[in-house]
């Protein structure tokens, strides 16, 4: 399967400034990937969905001026919480598919960046 | 609206003896469904992934059966090992390959030595 990494894996901020999380897909051509977020016992949930160069698809309730998501290329999405506070601290994981292959209908996970926000 | 169970929510068995998790979904339309394990503090692994066409697949000890017509899918675990202790997310795809996933809300397994 593809190899997902996510870049930090642990990241610790201040309240009220940003942080950017990485998602890059090293082998796969992403066309589509999306970012989870997971609280503690608790299952993912979908934040959105962003395909390569267009704009993302925002689940409902997921405020998208806070949540910046950018798919620039096939291989990189990012992730940046715009004035974190601490409600915001959670496991933020993202996956990636895409077309061809065996592997056109399956989900790869990154490892997870861990956000606290003190 | 499309949405995924799992019971039991949490799952505690010795060492050697072979274990059911129950995935159930209310949407029988489904394009595949995915099992994953997710060890804490980590991303997810995939274990196997059942397209909508098929009944099973099989990985090792593990063997992942689907029948949609009733909405159920279960993870067959053979010979448990501490290893296998994490938990196990089930996920449903309802569309194409783009099409978001929902996600059960998993079974913590833990395999007593």
């Amino acid at each position: 399967g593809a190899v997902v990494s996510q870049h930090p894996s642990r990241v610790i901020c201040k309240s009220g400034t940003s942080v950017k999380i990485e998602c890059r897909s090293l082998d796969f051509q992403a066309t589509t990937m999306f970012w989870y977020r997971q609280f503690p016992k608790q299952s993912l949930m979908l934040m959105a969905t962003s395909n390569e160069g267009s704009k993302a698809t925002y689940e409902q309730g997921v405020e998208k001026d806070k949540f910046l998501i950018n798919h620039a290329s096939l291989t990189l999405s990012t992730l940046t919480v715009t004035s974190a506070h601490p409600e915001d601290s959670s496991f933020y994981i993202c996956s990636v598919t895409g077309g061809g292959g065996g592997s056109y209908n399956e989900q790869f996970f990154g490892p997870g960046t861990r956000l606290t926000v003190l | 609206k499309q949405e995924v169970t799992q019971i039991p929510a949490a799952l505690s068995v010795p060492e050697g003896e072979n274990l059911v998790l129950n995935c159930s979904f209310t949407d029988s339309a489904i394009y595949n469904l995915q099992w994953f394990r997710q060890d804490p503090g980590k991303g997810l692994t995939s274990l196997l992934l059942i397209q909508s066409s098929q009944r099973e697949q099989t990985s090792g000890r593990l063997n992942a059966s689907l029948d949609k017509s009733s909405g159920r899918s279960t993870l067959y675990i053979a010979a448990s090992q501490p290893g296998d202790s994490a938990t196990y997310l089930c996920a449903v795809k309802r569309g194409s390959s783009a099409s978001k996933i929902i996600f059960g809300s998993g079974t913590r397994l833990s395999i007593r030595p």
